[in-house]
């Protein structure tokens, strides 16, 4: 089951540090979203990518955050000079199209030391 | 701001018995509601969706009702099974944002046998 892969599974970074979630769609998959779960709370959206594209980043905190779907390979999160609260786990998913379901990866857990 | 509310945190139900989440929310332009299941340590997997223009859908076990006057949903299990323990998160969108998301906080089901 080629589904949307995400890794690392676990990140630890110290503070200060860069952090870079991965995100392969799954196969023929070109819409990408980014979501985070914080502790005790539901997913919240981040951004939404199509191939080299940034089509909605509304919900991406202003500065330290970026994102990145390049032509070719997975989709990147960056996160610049992690802080504490950055700790959380961090959820990809990929539709076909816009409006067809989405399907998530497991989630990428971030923790902050 | 939540836009989507689900105010049990969590329910246990026996084994072949009806188990009933609620969501609420509160954007009156959202189109499309979904219901997400998600076991510790994965990804949400889609389980069922109600377009704003029909008030059930059924797949099997899982019925969706959606009252929009009330602005409020709700997914039926029947029979619960032990298998179904986990947190389902209800999520909404408007139909023109394609993917982007807006999750209530979840409800931890348990289904004891």
């Amino acid at each position: 089951n080629a589904g949307v892969m995400q890794n690392p599974r676990h990140l630890v970074r110290r503070r200060g540090q860069e952090a870079r979630l991965r995100c392969s769609p799954m196969k023929g998959h070109s819409h990408v979203y980014w979501y985070r779960q914080l502790p005790e709370e539901g997913l919240k959206f981040m951004v939404y990518l199509q191939k080299e594209n940034i089509i909605d980043e509304s919900g991406m905190p202003k500065e330290r955050f970026s994102a990145e779907f390049p032509k070719e390979g997975p989709s990147i999160l960056r996160i610049q000079q992690v802080v504490r609260g950055d700790s959380a786990a961090y959820f990809c998913a990929s539709s076909q199209q816009l409006n067809t379901e989405a399907f998530f990866g497991q989630g990428t857990r971030l923790t902050v030391v | 701001d939540q836009q989507v509310k689900q105010n049990s945190p969590s329910l246990s139900v026996q084994e072949g018995r009806i188990s009933i989440l609620n969501c609420d929310y509160t954007n009156s332009m959202f189109d499309y509601f979904l219901w997400y299941k998600k076991y510790p340590a994965e990804g949400p997997t889609f389980l069922i969706s109600i377009s704003s223009i029909k008030d059930k859908n059924e797949d099997g076990r899982f019925t969706v009702f959606l009252n929009k006057s009330a602005k409020h949903l709700s997914l039926h299990i029947v029979p619960s099974q032990p298998g179904d323990s986990a947190v389902y998160f209800c999520a909404a969108t408007e139909g023109r944002y394609g993917n982007k998301l807006v999750f209530g906080a979840g409800t931890i089901l348990r289904v004891k046998s």
